[in-house]
């Protein structure tokens, strides 16, 4: 199993371009997330999913779009990117069975927008 | 609405105990979890606490008190591999975890 993959692993943007960051997981989870890591300010929740066909808005969710098309893909797109959504950009799913079971990360994205 | 507290950093010698407290209030409670994250790196599952009381995994021990609120992960015997931040989170409703800012903990020789 590999588990959470993200790509691209790197990207740098100018203002205003738009790009989609992919998500993949291959062990059957019903619920995916998308979240941004600035420094001091922890995991931001961005938007989320509880299954195929659905999406949700988390926290932080202006300036992005979100499909869940395919059960196993989550998909993060940036229409028109801005300096302020530089950042480290991690996938998560969760396999909702409870407990200590928990979210499972892919290894992130790092984004710089000039 | 959500709030997690935990201090920025910590510095501690190899061998010796670092002890990393959270504070958090959350509408709704279904667990706090802990995780390791090396820099550059994903966040990766350590702890996980739902009833009061300490969990030990061998070198880490975590502890929750529900009442207040709280909770901490305790390191013990150091070591260097250890330098990380150690984020703490809250699952309330649903699925959803909450993340504090994280503790960077910085482990000396």
């Amino acid at each position: 199993n590999a588990g959470v993959t993200q790509t691209p692993k790197f990207r740098v943007l100018k203002t205003g371009q738009s790009m989609t960051l992919l998500c993949a997981q291959d062990m059957n989870h019903e619920y995916m997330y998308w979240y941004r890591q600035d420094p001091g300010m922890g995991l931001r929740l961005i938007h989320y999913s509880v299954g195929e066909g659905t999406t949700a808005k988390g926290e932080v969710p202006d300036g992005y779009n979100v499909s869940r098309l395919k059960k196993q893909n989550f998909l993060l797109g940036l229409e028109s990117a801005a300096p302020s959504q530089t950042s480290v950009y991690f996938c998560a799913s969760d396999p909702t069975s409870g407990g200590q079971d928990t979210q499972y990360f892919g290894p992130g994205t790092r984004l710089t927008v000039l | 609405g959500q709030n997690i507290d935990q201090p920025t950093e910590m510095t501690a010698t190899e061998g010796a105990i670092v002890q990393i407290n959270c504070t958090y209030q959350t509408s709704g409670f279904n667990g706090l979890f802990w995780y390791q994250q090396h820099a550059g790196e994903a966040p990766t599952f350590l702890s996980y606490n739902v009833l009061d009381g300490l969990e030990e995994k061998g070198r880490f021990s975590s502890f929750l008190s529900r009442s207040k609120g709280y909770s901490y992960l305790l390191l013990k015997e150091l070591q260097m591999k250890d330098s990380a931040s150690y984020l703490c989170a809250v699952r309330a409703a649903g699925n959803k975890l909450t993340f504090g800012g994280g503790t960077r903990v910085l482990v000396k020789p």
